[in-house]
């Protein structure tokens, strides 16, 4: 009965490959986030959906590419990977937000640590 | 721009110390206040929130107070437990002056808490 779900939890890989974090919220929520967690702990938003559409989109390279399936699952794809882009990446849901709300809860997933070598 | 600050860390206390977090903010807007908290290898987790001025948000202990006139939300516990080593974010969402929010967080840097028995 996990809510919000990350595959995988860590991942390795070499520079210049492509890879894939899925996550999955079984909450309901109509708005998912990805943020991006360096090694000195400090947290940035990536991506929002909200009903597969996306709203907010921060100056990230647009080797950076999230996709939304369905309103429960937002994946991130990442192309032709540099060793910047190591870090722990999280997933996160919440209720709506297009109509206001700005105290609604943001719920996290366990995050994917994506080591680059 | 929205902006957190919060008080620079490690902060280390023994069992049964108070505990003080200072947060400030810069916004524009109408910004709701949160605290996270991140316990090893987990993802975030609300531990309160404070949506107004003079608001106070509570939760296992800790309290924070929303003060509009000195732009700050300070976390505060009366007695740490070893259980709470973790580390904390300060963090706010806004209305724009659309009204609307999307929901997205900024955080402060992050206070890393060790309590020690």
């Amino acid at each position: 009965d996990t809510a919000v779900s990350q595959t995988p939890k860590y991942l390795v890989t070499q520079m210049g490959n492509d890879k894939s974090i899925k996550c999955e919220q079984n909450l309901g929520h109509d708005t998912m986030y990805w943020y991006k967690q360096d090694s000195k702990k400090f947290l940035k938003i990536m991506f929002s959906y909200n009903n597969k559409e996306l709203i907010i989109n921060e100056t990230v390279p647009n080797r950076f590419s999230p996709k939304s399936p369905d309103k429960a699952h937002l994946n991130l794809h990442i192309n032709s990977l540099e060793l910047g882009d190591s870090a722990v990446y999280f997933c996160a849901s919440s209720p709506a937000q297009l109509a206001g709300g700005p105290g609604d809860t943001q719920y996290f997933g366990p995050g994917t640590r994506l080591t680059v070598l | 721009g929205n902006s957190v600050t919060q008080m620079e860390g490690p902060v280390t206390l023994s069992e049964e110390a108070f505990l003080t977090i200072n947060c400030t903010y810069t916004a524009t807007g109408y910004p709701s206040l949160f605290w996270y908290v991140q316990y090893p290898g987990e993802g975030l987790q609300l531990l309160l929130k404070a949506t107004k001025a003079d608001d106070k948000g509570s939760n296992k202990g800790f309290e924070a107070t929303y003060r509009k006139e000195t732009t700050s939300f300070h976390l505060e516990k009366g007695s740490v437990q070893v259980s709470d080593s973790a580390v904390y974010f300060c963090a706010l969402t806004f209305l724009n002056a659309g009204g609307t929010s999307y929901g997205k967080l900024t955080f402060g840097q992050g206070t890393i808490l060790t309590v020690h028995p």
